[in-house]
């Protein structure tokens, strides 16, 4: 069956580095689109962006432009989502979630809490 | 970029009520549009594409409609399970999600 399957939560200070993984089984990886979704505590869903699995290439939402980077290993059908110089607004759960037909997002991540607190 | 709105915010109701969210598009996403359930904790699921297809395994209670700037989903007959928040979000170009609903048990 279809899954996609996050790193654990992370717990980091302000300025540090986090790169979260996005572990895709059940289908050919580079078939579809991988996206990232940010989920602030207690808020609504916000769209950071996509990466093309065939070409590895990158599209940011305006929001995640600078300090936020997708990346790929496809031989380990693997997305990672690092963003840098990690903010307190950063603190949130991240999820992965696969382009289906038609572009509706039909398999999600569990999701990685992500805690920036010095 | 395209906003999407989504009315209400929140909802009560009770099981074995009918219920219906919509969602408003700032412009023409013709039927690009999808529905999302979250349960507390959990990640989205995919309830509706296109507007009005539902995902695989969708109980036919959810129906989706509309089109161009105007959508809704109605949930027939609610059942203790499809508590929860639900969220609008086009998918045509650049993807945007609705503010969300939180539907809650009256």
């Amino acid at each position: 069956q279809i899954q996609l399957v996050q790193s654990g939560p992370e717990l980091k200070k302000p300025g540090e580095t986090v790169k979260i993984s996005c572990k895709a089984s059940g289908y050919t990886f580079t078939d579809y689109s991988m996206h990232w979704v940010k989920q602030a505590p207690g808020k609504g869903l916000k769209w950071m962006g996509w990466i093309n699995t065939e070409t590895g290439e990158p599209t940011y939402a305006d929001d995640f432009k600078g300090r936020f980077a997708f990346s790929l290993e496809t031989s380990a059908s693997t997305a990672y989502l690092q963003i840098n110089n990690l903010k307190n607004e950063d603190t949130a759960t991240y999820f992965c979630a696969r382009e289906g037909y038609d572009d509706a997002m039909d398999y999600w991540g569990q999701g990685t809490s992500v805690t920036v607190s010095s | 970029d395209i906003q999407m709105t989504q009315s209400p915010a929140s909802l009560s109701a009770s099981v074995g009520e009918t219920v219906t969210i919509t969602c408003r598009a700032s412009e023409n996403i013709y039927s690009y549009l999808a529905w999302y359930q979250q349960k507390q904790g959990k990640s989205p699921q995919l309830l509706v594409y296109n507007a009005k297809t539902l995902a695989e395994g969708v109980p036919s209670r959810f129906s989706g409609s509309g089109s161009g700037t105007q959508f809704s989903l109605k949930i027939n007959s609610l059942q203790p399970e499809d508590f929860g928040s639900y969220y609008c979000q086009h998918h045509y170009g650049t993807p945007t999600f609705g503010g969300g609903t939180k539907l809650e048990i009256k």
